[in-house]
């Protein structure tokens, strides 16, 4: 079984510049979900998709940070403009179920941002 | 508000040797608690889920203890190996629409030869 991809894995940028990740979940997974990781600290919530619809997105923030979930397949996540305090890991992550169900989130490798 | 607190915040221990991280929690209502495997460099991988009826689950070298009436949790690592080196995350996910999961900061272990 494929697992979540997500692209580009690592992206240097310059302070006030764009940027745009992309994540593709495992197939069939209802929930997707960005997460931000600051290095040495636990995931962050960015935003949760239920299929196509948001779930959560109560600590994005949302003067600079969009996301989309078109079709309820694929997202993109995107920064603009982007600050230092940007600089993370961006997780993107899948689930099969939604609401009380206990089943395993898949998270993908990461994108790395560095923003100079 | 939400709590997940996690201790030690890292470890060195040397191989072969057990070791024991811990997770306390203030997520209510409760409806399971995880732990996460993150190596450096690499995205979080599920070790085990516990929902309240459950006290212990296994996988591998890995033992995850849950006491829901004290909030607390425990990951037991057996005969630690060079390959345990990783941050090891606690997240517990509160019963409340959209499965809104709340993350400790992690305990980075370090398993020396």
């Amino acid at each position: 079984e494929a697992g979540v991809a997500q692209s580009p894995r690592y992206k240097i940028i310059e302070k006030r510049q764009s940027v745009a990740f992309w994540c593709n979940p495992i197939s069939g997974h209802a929930t997707l979900y960005w997460y931000q990781q600051i290095l040495g600290q636990g995931p962050k919530l960015l935003i949760q998709f239920q299929n196509n619809g948001v779930v959560d997105d109560s600590q994005l923030p949302k003067d600079r940070f969009s996301a989309e979930r078109l079709k309820g397949v694929d997202s993109t996540l995107k920064i603009q403009p982007a600050k230092l305090e940007d600089s993370a890991v961006y997780l993107c992550a899948s689930s099969p179920g939604t609401g009380l169900s206990g089943n395993t989130i898949y998270f993908g490798e990461g994108s790395w941002l560095t923003v100079v | 508000k939400n709590q997940v607190e996690q201790s030690p915040q890292s470890l060195i221990i040397l191989e072969g040797k057990n070791c024991t991280l811990q997770c306390n929690y203030t997520v209510s209502p409760f409806s399971n608690l995880r732990w996460y495997k993150q190596d450096t460099g690499r995205g979080p991988v599920s070790l085990t889920i516990m929902t309240f009826s459950e006290n212990t689950k296994s996988n591998g070298r890995y033992t995850a203890t849950l006491d829901a009436d004290t909030k607390q949790s425990s990951l037991h690592i057996t005969a630690s190996q060079l390959s345990d080196s990783a941050s090891y995350i606690c997240v517990v996910s509160g019963e409340t629409a959209g499965n809104k999961l709340t993350f400790g900061g992690g305990t980075r272990v370090l398993v020396k030869p």
